[in-house]
């Protein structure tokens, strides 16, 4: 059974400092990872995604794969109270294949 | 816009009442997805279509069925309501290779 576990929090980070946000899975053939932002009663927003081990930056926020290690990363840097929100890390074996969904990190953003 | 619509917003049914959720897209995406989220759960995969190819998660409950009569709309039965059905119900298109887009969700609420 596929699984994506992510600490629940809530991590809690000052005002314009970095947020670091992980997610492990369990199945090796996951080929597309992506990171949602979810606000309270609101439904998920794609933020990034990533195919290929390394960086990918886009804007404030950095997606890191490590697929040696079955890791997963999402960092936010110049963190604003806007950004405060549940990310949840979510994975895919590719093609149309549906989405496996981590619980999420309660991130805090502390003006 | 293009965009995912899901209606209604709100839905309250009485237990064992039949409901059906609506989805409609303007994206034109050939894959339509549904997950169940429950209250601070990861939402979760009922199933999915591929043009009119229809995919069903081997958890699903038989309680839950689906319909896509065009490439736009897609529905969502769910036959009797059980009280531990109350979740937010999202609805998902995807484009190649696999970024998935959601709709803002219908509450739906078991009496």
């Amino acid at each position: 059974q596929k699984e994506v576990e992510q600490n629940s929090g809530p991590l809690s980070v000052p005002e314009g400092a970095i947020a670091s946000l992980n997610c492990t899975y369990s199945d090796r053939g996951s080929q597309s990872f992506f990171w949602y932002r979810q606000y309270s009663g609101k439904s998920p927003e794609l933020i990034m995604f990533i195919y290929s081990n390394g960086d990918k930056e886009d804007g404030r926020f950095t997606a890191q794969l490590n697929k040696a290690s079955q890791y997963v990363s999402l960092l936010i840097r110049d963190s604003q109270p806007s950004d405060s929100a549940t990310y949840l890390c979510a994975v895919s074996g590719g093609g149309a294949d549906g989405l496996t969904f981590g619980k999420g990190t309660h991130l805090i953003i502390q003006p | 816009d293009a965009m995912v619509i899901q209606n209604p917003r709100y839905q309250v049914t009485q237990f064992g009442k039949p409901v059906t959720l609506s989805c409609s897209q303007t994206l034109n995406h050939n894959v339509m997805y549904w997950y169940q989220q429950k209250s601070s759960q990861a939402p979760k995969l009922l199933f999915h279509y591929y043009d009119k190819d229809f995919n069903n998660e081997a958890d699903t409950p038989d309680n839950f069925q689906s319909r896509r009569p065009n490439t736009s709309f897609c529905f969502l039965d769910i036959r009797s309501p059980g009280l531990g059905d109350a979740a937010m119900y999202l609805c998902a298109t995807s484009r190649p290779p696999n970024e998935q887009f959601f709709g803002p969700g219908t509450r739906l609420t078991v009496l």
